[in-house]
């Protein structure tokens, strides 16, 4: 699986748009990027995923370059309950079931 | 649903103990996880099963034993633990050869 590059932390004012970057230079064809967040001692929390065309859900959309090497995930309104570590992973769907988690960027929201 | 259910929340064991942790899931899913988090570290993958079977074992030391009883269940045994084994222990589980990962609230394991 390719390897992911991201900020360690980030701030963000609570009500606000939260841009949240991941490079991904070395990502093949067949590999998708997916997001997951943790909230502070909870299990992560899946939030979206995608191939090559942008994606939204109602938690979040997720952009990805045409090149593919890096995407970002916006969370359009952050809140408090926003607060969270961030992790950008790539992976190949189906064969492999492993999620290999890097070290992800702390969201801080603030008041 | 896209519930995973953990117990307990909580155990804190001495190094001679023998104890298990619990995962349930009720959404039909065929592939079941067991992850270990340390303190400030993300997560990393213990061992897979994929239709009750153990499909992959990442060089767990075998003071930690997976069993999967049904469709729906994941144990994890515990015998004989270090106090570095203290972490939080996360279950997951996915539909067979699919990319979402659903993740339970995890067991916070202390070793004395």
């Amino acid at each position: 699986d390719a390897k992911t590059t991201q900020p360690t932390s980030m701030d963000c004012a609570e009500g606000r748009a939260a841009n949240l970057p991941c490079n991904h230079s070395t990502i093949s064809g067949n590999e998708y990027v997916y997001w997951y967040r943790q909230i502070h001692s909870q299990g992560p929390q899946y939030i979206i995923h995608g191939l090559k065309n942008n994606e939204t859900n109602e938690m979040a959309s997720l952009i990805i370059t045409e090149d593919r090497k890096s995407s970002t995930l916006i969370l359009p309104h952050a809140t408090l309950r926003d607060t969270a570590v961030y992790y950008c992973i790539v992976r190949v769907a189906g064969s492999n079931y492993k999620l290999t988690f890097g070290k992800g960027t702390l969201l801080t929201v603030n008041p | 649903d896209t519930e995973v259910t953990q117990t307990p929340k909580h155990l804190v064991m001495g190094m001679t103990n023998k104890k298990s942790l619990k995962c349930e899931q009720h959404m039909g899913h065929r592939a079941m996880y067991w992850y270990k988090q340390k303190a400030k570290k993300p997560p990393e993958l213990m061992f897979v099963y994929s239709y009750e079977k153990l499909s992959i074992n990442e060089s767990v030391p075998s003071r930690f034993s997976p069993e999967c009883p049904n469709s729906s269940l994941l144990n994890l045994h515990l015998h004989a633990l270090q106090p570095e084994d203290s972490a939080l222990y996360l279950c997951a589980s996915s539909q067979a050869n699919a990319r979402t990962q659903y993740f339970g609230p995890g067991t916070r394991l202390t070793v004395l």
